[in-house]
């Protein structure tokens, strides 16, 4: 069974642009959970989508949001760049469960995005 | 509100010794996942092992096994026989309302 992929895996861009990252899960898993992983502040949630919808948002402003489709791909968008939004965005995706506490994610490679 | 710490920084092991990786927890919410992940420095993260609250049992996947003592709220990592190939940091992390909570990490360095 094909891993969680992630796309694209490198990404330059400028500040004030904005980009999309894209998402697809492992088959028949229905979540996708996005993080952000910076060196000074590490790993932190950004957003879990769950059939279409977002059930959780980490602490984020609004310039962050996301998607997720009928076939369960996700996409993320990040509009007017800043520095501090260089990072490794990490998508992970779980089979689910009505808690969600037992469900194990599995992470894609990541995309690594830098703003210059 | 729930939080992961892991003290260690940074850990030196000989290849072929055994090491832990320690992790705390702090939660009020009696049902919770506990995970630990591997990142090497391609960047991916790789699923070590998984510990549920109401498990009697530690947990053990292959050379990996979780020294869960809930009263403690500890969930420290054990890998056995180290290698080489284990070098990378690992983290701890905590399910809370369909998120991870996750520790700062350990760098673990596995000398030949």
């Amino acid at each position: 069974k094909a891993g969680v992929t992630q796309t694209p895996r490198y990404l330059i861009k400028t500040r004030g642009q904005q980009v999309t990252l894209s998402c697809s899960p492992i088959s028949g898993h229905r979540s996708v959970s996005w993080y952000q992983q910076t060196p000074g502040q590490g790993l932190q949630f950004l957003f879990e989508y769950f059939s279409e919808t977002q059930r959780n948002k980490g602490n984020f402003p609004g310039r962050f949001s996301g998607r997720q489709f009928s076939n369960s791909r996700s996409e993320m968008n990040v509009s007017t760049l800043e520095l501090g939004d260089s990072a490794l965005y990490l998508c992970a995706s779980s089979l689910q469960s009505e808690t969600g506490r037992g469900d194990t994610q599995y992470f894609g490679p990541g995309t690594r995005l830098t703003v210059l | 509100a729930q939080k992961i710490t892991q003290t260690q920084p940074g850990m030196f092991v000989q290849e072929k010794e055994a090491v832990t990786l320690d992790c705390t927890y702090d939660t009020s919410d009696p049902s919770y996942g506990l995970f630990w992940y591997k990142q090497p420095s391609s960047g991916e993260m790789i699923f070590l092992i998984y510990q549920g609250s109401y498990d009697q049992q530690n947990a053990t996947e292959g050379r990996y096994s979780l020294n869960f003592q809930k009263a403690r709220k500890s969930a420290n990592l054990v890998i056995s026989a180290s290698q080489l190939g284990d070098s990378a940091m690992y983290f701890c992390a905590m399910t809370s309302n369909y998120q991870l909570i996750w520790g700062a990490g350990t760098k673990l360095i596995i000398k030949p």
